[in-house]
C-alpha cells in the first residue's frame, strides 16, 4: 500500500490567514492526488483533485499543487466555515489510502 | 445531482456480519462511467478505503479486509452493498457510500455516512 503522510497534523489559525498543509506519498503517484474537507459530523467534501484542479463550487482561496510525492494544499485567506479537518488521498492505486487528517483550528 | 444514502442496522453483534445498503438517487449505477466505493472512519480517526465496485460487476477489495468483505450491486434498486463477515468492536466505524469517476478515480459524491457499533 501507497502511505500518506501529512504534515501538520493539527495547526491554529486566524480568520484572513494563508495556511499550507504537506501531504508526502510513500511512492510517486504522478499527480493522483485529492484533498478533502470533513466538518464534524459531516462526510468528507471533495476540495482539489488531479493535485491541482478545483472542484466545482469549491471557492477559489483553495489551491493545490505538486507532483510525483510531494503535494500542498493553500488557502489563501481563511474564512470561518474553513476551521475542519483536510485529508490528503492518493487515487494512483487500489487501495486508496489517506493521509492522517490535519485538523485547523482558530487561534 | 448525485444523492448516495447509507443505510442498515446501526448494532452488530461480534462474529456476525455487518450488511449495509447505499441507495443512490439522480444518476444510474450501472454507469461504466463510475465505480462505487465504501470508506469508514472509526470515531475520531482517519479514512479507511475499503473497497469498490463498477458496474460490470468487476470488485476491488482493500487487501486488510478482502477475506472478509463483499460489495454488490441491486441495478433493479440502483443500490450497493456491502458485507463484513466476521464482524469485531474494530470495525465499528461510520460507513460511507461514495462515487468514484472512472476517468480519474476521485470519489466526488458521498453519502452522509451511517455509524456501526459492533457490540455485545
Amino acid at each position: 500500500d501507497i502511505q500518506m503522510t501529512q504534515s501538520p497534523s493539527s495547526l491554529s489559525a486566524s480568520v484572513g490567514d494563508r495556511v499550507t498543509i504537506t501531504c508526502r506519498a510513500s511512492q510517486s503517484i504522478s499527480s493522483y492526488l485529492n484533498w478533502y474537507q470533513q466538518r464534524p459530523g459531516k462526510a468528507p467534501k471533495l476540495l482539489i483533485y488531479a493535485a491541482s484542479s478545483l472542484q466545482s463550487g469549491v471557492p477559489s482561496r483553495f489551491s493545490g499543487s505538486g507532483s510525483g510525492t510531494d503535494f500542498t494544499l493553500t488557502i489563501s485567506s481563511l474564512q470561518p466555515e474553513d476551521f475542519a479537518t483536510y485529508y490528503c488521498q492518493q487515487s494512483y492505486s487500489t487501495p486508496h489510502t489517506f493521509g492522517q487528517g490535519t485538523k485547523l483550528e482558530i487561534k | 445531482q448525485v444523492q448516495l444514502q447509507e443505510s442498515g442496522p446501526g448494532l452488530v453483534k461480534p462474529s456476525q456480519t455487518l450488511s449495509l445498503t447505499c441507495t443512490v438517487s439522480g444518476g444510474s449505477i450501472s454507469s461504466g462511467s463510475y465505480y462505487w466505493s465504501w470508506i469508514r472512519q472509526p470515531a475520531g480517526k482517519g479514512l479507511e478505503w475499503i473497497g469498490r465496485i463498477h458496474a460490470t460487476g468487476s470488485t476491488t477489495y482493500n487487501p486488510s479486509l478482502r477475506s472478509r468483505v463483499t460489495i454488490s450491486l441491486d441495478t433493479s434498486k440502483n443500490q450497493l452493498s456491502l458485507k463484513l463477515s466476521s464482524a469485531t468492536a474494530a470495525d465499528t466505524a461510520v460507513y460511507y457510500c461514495a462515487r468514484e469517476r472512472g476517468y480519474d478515480y476521485v470519489d466526488d459524491y458521498w453519502g452522509q455516512g451511517t455509524l456501526v457499533t459492533v457490540s455485545s
